[in-house]
C-alpha cells in the first residue's frame, strides 16, 4: 500500500499565520492527491483536488502544490474558521490512502 | 442540489453484520462513483471501498473479505454490508460522491 507521510501531526497557530502542511507519498502518485478539511462533528470537506486545484467554494487563501513526491497544502493568512484537522489522500492506486492528519490549534 | 445521507443502526453486536444505506439526490448513480470512508474515534480516515458508475467495485484489501458494496440505481441508494464486526469497527461511516460531496456520517458502535 502507498503510505502518505504527513507532517506535522499538529501545529499551534495564530490568526494571520501562513501555514504549510506536507504529505510525502511512498511511491509516485502523480497528481492524484486531494486535501480535506475536517472539523469535529462535520463531514470532511475537499479543499484541493488533483494536487493543485482549488475546490469549488474554497477561499483563495488555500493552495496546493507538488514537488516530486511531496505535496503541500498552504493556508495564507489563517482565519479562525480554518482551525481544523487536515488530511491528504492519494487516489492513484488501490487502496486509496489518507495521511494521518494534521491538527491545527490556536495558540 | 447534491445530497447524500447515510442511515443504519447505531449499535451492532460483535460478530454481527453491519448494513448501511447511502441515499443520494441531485445526481445519478449511473454517472458518479460513490466511496465509503470511516473514522474510528480519535483515529484517522480510512478508505473502505468504491462502487463505480458502471457498478464495478473495489475494496480496501484489509476489509475485502468482510465488505460488500452494492447499489440500486432506481432507488438512488448505495449499500454497504460488512460482516464479522469487532469493536475496532466502531467508527463514523461516511459515503461520498467520489470525495466532492459527503454525507453527514453515521456513528456505528460495536458492542454487546
Amino acid at each position: 500500500d502507498i503510505q502518505m507521510t504527513q507532517s506535522p501531526s499538529s501545529m499551534s497557530v495564530s490568526l494571520g499565520d501562513t501555514v504549510t502542511i506536507t504529505c510525502r507519498a511512498s511511491q509516485d502518485v502523480g497528481i492524484y492527491v486531494n486535501w480535506f478539511q475536517h472539523k469535529p462533528g462535520k463531514s470532511p470537506r475537499r479543499m484541493i483536488y488533483r494536487a493543485t486545484n482549488l475546490a469549488d467554494g474554497v477561499p483563495s487563501r488555500f493552495s496546493g502544490s507538488r514537488s516530486g513526491s511531496d505535496y503541500s497544502l498552504t493556508i495564507s493568512s489563517l482565519e479562525s474558521e480554518d482551525v481544523a484537522d487536515y488530511h491528504c489522500l492519494q487516489y492513484d492506486e488501490y487502496p486509496y490512502t489518507f495521511g494521518p492528519g494534521t491538527k491545527l490549534e490556536l495558540k | 442540489q447534491v445530497q447524500l445521507k447515510e442511515s443504519g443502526p447505531g449499535l451492532v453486536q460483535p460478530s454481527q453484520t453491519l448494513s448501511l444505506t447511502c441515499t443520494v439526490s441531485g445526481f445519478s448513480l449511473s454517472s458518479y462513483e460513490i466511496i465509503w470512508v470511516r473514522q474510528p474515534p480519535g483515529k484517522g480516515l480510512e478508505w473502505m471501498g468504491v462502487i463505480w458508475s458502471n457498478g464495478n467495485t473495489n475494496y480496501n484489501s484489509t476489509l475485502k473479505s468482510r465488505l460488500s458494496i452494492s447499489r440500486d440505481t432506481s432507488k438512488s441508494q448505495v449499500y454497504l454490508k460488512m460482516n464479522s464486526l469487532q469493536t475496532e469497527d466502531t467508527a463514523t461511516y461516511y459515503c461520498a460522491r467520489f470525495f466532492d460531496y459527503w454525507g453527514q456520517g453515521v456513528m456505528v458502535t460495536v458492542s454487546s
